[in-house]
């Protein structure tokens, strides 16, 4: 199975400030990456596809690069409705594995 | 709109069955590949099965090989979760979630996100 890891597992920052979330492969999965977020007592939401496909509806300050085995997910300047938590998923092969969470606050 | 309802979560035992249901409505549900995501108290995502848009292929996290099976109705547009000899580990959110249309991996699955979540399903598990 294909491992995902995620760094940092939380961060803190203040509003405004460009916040990025990094995602690794295990091996490497093309551009088959898919970024959820996931508000308390909420299901997961999908913000980005395909590494750098952002949904229809999500702001634009949310983007997402990388291909291979490494990634990011950026906030470009957060806002005190993006605390949550932040998984990354790859779907380039069967099964699907997520990484462990990245848990963003607002200072 | 695209809506997913779970239902038939509870309390259970260990060693015991349930089954999970996932009613879908507002697209076109044969035309899908469905899964099942669990998330245990305070942990992170856990994928669990994916099914084929029409049933034929099947596919299960080694967690529940064996004892978990997912099926699908496609005349009745739901997914469903049966989960036999159940432990104390399985306590979680169920989810289910549809697949974005999208190129086929190895096992013949897309490789699209996970575009639409129902609300979850409680399972607890209690001895």
């Amino acid at each position: 199975d294909i491992q995902m890891t995620q760094s940092p597992s939380s961060l803190s920052a203040s509003a405004g400030d460009r916040v990025t979330i990094t995602c690794r492969a295990s091996q490497s999965i093309d551009i088959y990456l898919n970024w959820y977020q996931q508000k308390p007592g909420k299901a997961p939401k999908l913000l980005v596809n395909a590494a750098s496909h952002l949904q229809s509806g999500v702001p634009s300050r949310f983007s997402g690069s990388g291909s291979g085995t490494d990634f990011t997910l950026t906030i470009s300047s957060l806002q005190p409705e993006d605390i949550a938590t932040y998984y990354c998923q790859q779907s380039y092969n069967t099964p699907r594995t997520f990484g462990q969470g990245t848990k963003v606050e607002v200072k | 709109q695209v809506q997913l309802v779970e239902s038939g979560g509870g309390v259970v035992q260990p060693g015991r069955s349930l089954r999970l249901s996932c009613a879908a409505s507002g697209f076109t549900f044969s035309s899908h590949t469905m899964n099942w995501v669990r998330q245990a108290p305070g942990k992170g995502l856990e994928w669990v099965a994916v099914i084929s848009y029409d049933g034929n292929k099947k596919y299960y996290a080694e967690s529940v090989k064996g004892r978990f099976t997912i099926s699908r109705d496609n005349s009745k547009n739901t997914l469903d979760l049966q989960m036999d000899s159940l432990r104390m580990e399985d306590a979680a959110v169920y989810y289910c979630a549809t697949t974005q249309i999208d190129d086929y991996d190895y096992s013949g699955y897309p490789r699209g996100g996970f575009d639409h979540w129902g609300q979850g399903t409680l399972v607890t598990a209690s001895s």
